[in-house]
């Protein structure tokens, strides 16, 4: 079974520096899509930014870009130029690219210093 | 991006009874929706894949007695909690995928529904 893990439970970083949040995944799949989340109090998932794993190039949307690194099934995230705004939990997710249902990590609570 | 609705938001009942959520793909026809839990600060986790027109599949050590969920038409699947005990408290999120844009395109999330058992 595939497995996402988010080793960071809580980070904090200072507006406008930028912060980096973790995550790893196992799998057996070569194909498959990894994706971050936001969470915030209103508990609406946003989606954030997708990579699909054929791709080497890493994705990036405006202020968020991540690190793909498939060898080492380590997928993280780096926020620039931190808002107020991006305060929330960050959950990171998995799914094969046949399979429906996405896998989730236990999640990183952001936390933006004013 | 495309629309999912989940009605109610949040939702009381007593223990021993039963409560229907609503997930509505609004501008779009989802074949696939999806049912998750969410703990209190805890992740988010699959409980089964609705299909419109055949029976869900459930994420093993989901019951699907008491989590019944009904995909009648493109745009609605339902979950029903029965007999729902105090812990069945928590946060239900449906998501659905858009069929039109590509299968391997994210899957969108409705707003969720808190529920309470009392």
């Amino acid at each position: 079974a595939q497995t996402v893990t988010q080793s960071q439970p809580e980070m904090s970083v200072q507006e406008a520096e930028t912060v980096t949040l973790s995550c790893t995944y196992d799998t057996s799949e070569s194909d498959y899509y990894l994706f971050w989340y936001k969470q915030p109090p209103s508990r609406q998932m946003i989606l954030v930014i997708r990579q699909e794993a054929y791709k080497q190039q890493n994705a990036t949307e405006n202020r968020f870009s991540v690190n793909f690194q498939k060898a080492a099934k380590s997928f993280s995230l780096k926020i620039s130029d931190s808002q107020l705004g991006d305060a929330a939990m960050y959950f990171c997710a998995y799914r094969t690219r046949g399979a429906d249902g996405l896998t989730f990590g236990k999640g990183t609570h952001l936390i933006i210093q004013p | 991006g495309a629309v999912v609705s989940q009605h109610p938001s949040w939702v009381i009942c007593k223990s021993g009874t039963s409560v229907k959520i609503e997930c509505r793909s609004l501008d779009f026809q989802a074949t696939t929706m999806f049912w998750y839990r969410q703990f209190p600060k805890q992740s988010l986790m699959l409980m089964a894949t609705s299909n419109e027109g055949s029976k869900a599949t459930y994420e093993q050590g989901v019951e699907k007695d008491k989590f019944l969920i009904n995909h009648a038409s493109l745009t609605l699947s339902t979950l029903t909690v029965t007999s729902a005990h105090p812990e069945d408290s928590s946060f239900y999120i449906c998501s659905a995928r858009d069929p039109w844009t590509g299968v391997n395109t994210e899957a969108f999330f409705g707003q969720g529904t808190r529920l309470t058992v009392v």
